[in-house]
């Protein structure tokens, strides 16, 4: 049973490049998350999918687009990277499927994250 | 706005040292709390949710608790192996993460 798994683990991208990080679960979850972490600052919600079809703006959602292509996959997008954008990104998914909140009362299980660092 | 703050940011124990965790909220409508356990180059991974005050849960050498301003993370005779950097984690319509304590056990 896999969990979440993030692709790719490591990334160097340079200044104005685009890429996309893909996360997929096999949990059979309704809600998927877009997370980065930064020292001291602690875990920030960029984007998340309540469900199938729909994705909603976290707290840092700009320079950041999402695609929920199915149940099981749910993936970010960095348009033109910047240097502000290096962090370790970590996506998540829960048993939850509130369309209209954002919080869940079920704990969130993670992947292990993509460290991505823009030159 | 919600507020989760942890403490201490660090901590060092002498394997066996029993100690304990702090996570404090300001939340208005807590729908739970969370633990959760982050080793070096992992995500998070959970451990506990905790739902009203009162409420305890056990989990080997962890447990943890639940008041109505804050929560403990307690840890009785750590191992090396309890080493990890533990994040709580809450909210009403959305969670909000503290930005963790990072526990190292010495043997």
């Amino acid at each position: 049973n896999a969990g979440v798994t993030q692709t790719p683990k490591f990334r160097i991208l340079k200044i104005g490049q685009s890429m996309t990080l893909q996360c997929a679960q096999d949990m059979n979850h309704n809600s998927m998350y877009w997370y980065r972490q930064d020292p001291g600052m602690g875990l920030r919600l960029i984007y998340y999918s309540a469900s199938e079809g729909t994705t909603d703006k976290g707290e840092v959602p700009n320079g950041y687009n999402v695609s929920r292509l199915n149940k099981r996959e749910f993936s970010l997008r960095l348009e033109s990277a910047a240097p502000s954008q290096t962090s370790v990104y970590f996506c998540a998914s829960s048993e939850d499927s509130r369309a209209l909140m954002v919080y869940s009362n079920q704990p969130q299980h993670f992947g292990d994250g993509t460290r991505l660092s823009i030159l | 706005e919600d507020q989760v703050t942890q403490s201490p940011e660090a901590l060092r124990l002498q394997e066996g040292e029993s100690s304990s965790l702090n996570c404090s909220y300001t939340v208005s409508g807590l729908r739970g709390l969370f633990w959760y356990r982050q080793d070096p180059g992992k995500g998070p991974e959970f451990l506990f949710t905790l739902y009203s005050a009162g409420e305890e849960k056990e989990k080997e050498r962890l447990k943890a608790t639940l008041t109505k301003k804050e929560s403990f993370l307690h840890i009785t005779a750590p191992k090396p192996e309890d080493s990890a950097t533990y994040l709580c984690a809450g909210g009403s319509q959305k969670v909000t993460f503290g930005t963790g304590t990072k526990l190292q056990v010495i043997p």
